[in-house]
């Protein structure tokens, strides 16, 4: 079945430095991404709709300024978190849509921690 | 936009049946998924249905949709202790469309 590929699994920063995430749909050609956040035991909450080749569309309260979302490509899409603080500490999960079945499939996630 | 309602706790005892409910306010929504999460991972999809449907079967999984009473509930048959993790019901009107999830279920698997 499709897969997505989320890169790295877990990552642990310095404050103020920055953290790239990867996202990659394996077997299929996403044109629209999703990142979500998740603080321990709670529910995800959606950040951003990546889409490929235009800006992305945060949610409201996301800072764009400080979630760069990049989609260069329909198999790749990319979060990074600038001048990273404690409290960015969280979950990512990304998520794809197959478009033959509409299926919504997410990736492993990537533990922050910021120091 | 959509609420969409778990309880947070649900302990079975290995072999019993489990039936993770969750309700939701928005009737729009096209796909109706049951995503499983266990500890420090992502998200792994079970199974889902589309709103024309009324249940779906997946070997162990049973999925039920009640949408007069915007209900929507998961059943494990034969629970075994693999199957704790935390559970979510989700929705969306489907395509490339955003997800809204509910608050997840804990199951607890007991020997």
């Amino acid at each position: 079945g499709a897969v997505v590929s989320q890169h790295p699994s877990w990552v642990i920063c310095k404050s103020g430095t920055s953290v790239k995430i990867e996202c990659r749909s394996l077997d299929f050609q996403a044109t629209t991404m999703f990142w979500y956040r998740q603080f321990p035991k709670q529910s995800l909450m959606l950040m951003a709709t990546s889409n490929e080749g235009s800006k992305a569309t945060y949610e409201q309260g996301v800072e764009k300024d400080k979630f760069l979302i990049n989609h260069a490509s329909l198999t790749l899409s990319t979060l990074t978190v600038t001048s990273a603080h404690p409290e960015d500490s969280s979950f990512y999960i990304c998520s794809a849509t197959d478009p033959t079945g509409g299926e919504l499939f997410f990736g492993s996630g990537t533990q922050l921690s910021v120091l | 936009g959509e609420d969409v309602e778990q309880s947070l706790f649900l302990s079975v005892r290995e072999g019993d049946s489990s039936v993770i409910n969750c309700t939701y306010t928005d009737s729009s929504s096209t796909y109706l998924y049951w995503y499983k999460q266990e500890p420090g991972a992502g998200l792994q999809l079970l199974t889902y249905i589309f709103s024309n449907m009324d249940m779906k079967q997946d070997q162990r999984l049973t999925v039920l949709l009640n949408k007069k009473d915007k209900h929507l509930s998961l059943r494990i048959a034969d629970t075994q202790t693999g199957d704790s993790a935390i559970y979510f019901c989700a929705f969306s009107p489907g395509g490339y469309q955003k997800v809204t999830f509910g608050t997840g279920t804990k199951l607890q698997v007991i020997p």
